[in-house]
């Protein structure tokens, strides 16, 4: 089967650090994006990664560990504008179909 | 360069009704994937298309169809609406994997608002 596991809602407060893990089980993998999806909105790509190890783009990083099937998105000096849900997808198969968790609402407060 | 495009942006039909939906890639890509995101849940994988063919498919029923055109774009049609079609109707595009400029990055459209009443 597959499964993608997400905590459901987070909270922080603007400035601080998140970190928003992810667990998956997928019958292939082909790497491991991670979407911003405001409210009502289409997702916007944030990060992928296909090997293990960090990548760092700005405040966002995103890490891989493909043995523990694990992954964890960090956002650093949290913005107001950041409040949204995060995606966690896997591509399964060499041809790009991806298979979503249920995502994480961030709420930052003041 | 334009990214990608869906129309309509939202569309009310009753339960039995069909409806299809449009969808332009992005610039330079060939490849469209079609999912639905029910409310509070993550988008879900219909079908995807290239080269005018539906290369793989989620598991949604015969009742979701769809078409891809010479210039890329694609349509999905539902047929014989249910209540539970209702969602917002997302489209990805890329490029097809192994060519020279792939990088396995897809690109979402607005997408479309299905309500079903």
């Amino acid at each position: 089967g597959q499964n993608i596991d997400q905590p459901t809602e987070m909270t922080a407060t603007e400035g601080a650090i998140v970190q928003i893990n992810c667990t998956y089980q997928t019958s292939g993998f082909n790497g491991l994006f991670w979407y911003q999806q405001h409210a009502g909105e289409a997702p916007t790509f944030l990060s992928y990664n296909v090997l293990d190890g960090l990548e760092e783009k700005g405040r966002f990083s995103s890490f891989l560990s493909r043995s523990k099937g694990y992954s964890y998105l960090l956002l650093k000096e949290l913005q107001m504008k950041d409040s949204a849900s995060y995606l966690c997808a896997v591509c399964d198969t060499g041809f790009q179909k991806l298979v979503f968790g249920t995502g994480t609402r961030l709420l930052v407060s003041p | 360069d334009a990214g990608v495009t869906q129309s309509p942006t939202h569309l009310i039909k009753t339960r039995g009704q069909q409806v299809t939906l449009r969808c332009s890639p992005k610039s330079g890509h060939d490849t469209v994937s079609w999912y639905q995101q029910a409310l509070g849940q993550g988008p879900q994988f219909i079908f995807q298309y290239y080269e005018e063919e539906e290369r793989q498919r989620g598991n949604f029923p015969d009742r979701f169809s769809g078409h891809q055109f010479p210039n890329y774009s694609s349509e999905l049609n539902v047929n014989a609406l249910l209540l539970g079609d209702s969602a917002l109707y997302l489209c990805a595009s890329s490029l097809a994997a192994g060519g020279r400029r792939w990088n396995n990055e897809q690109f979402f459209g607005p997408g479309t608002r299905l309500t079903v009443l």
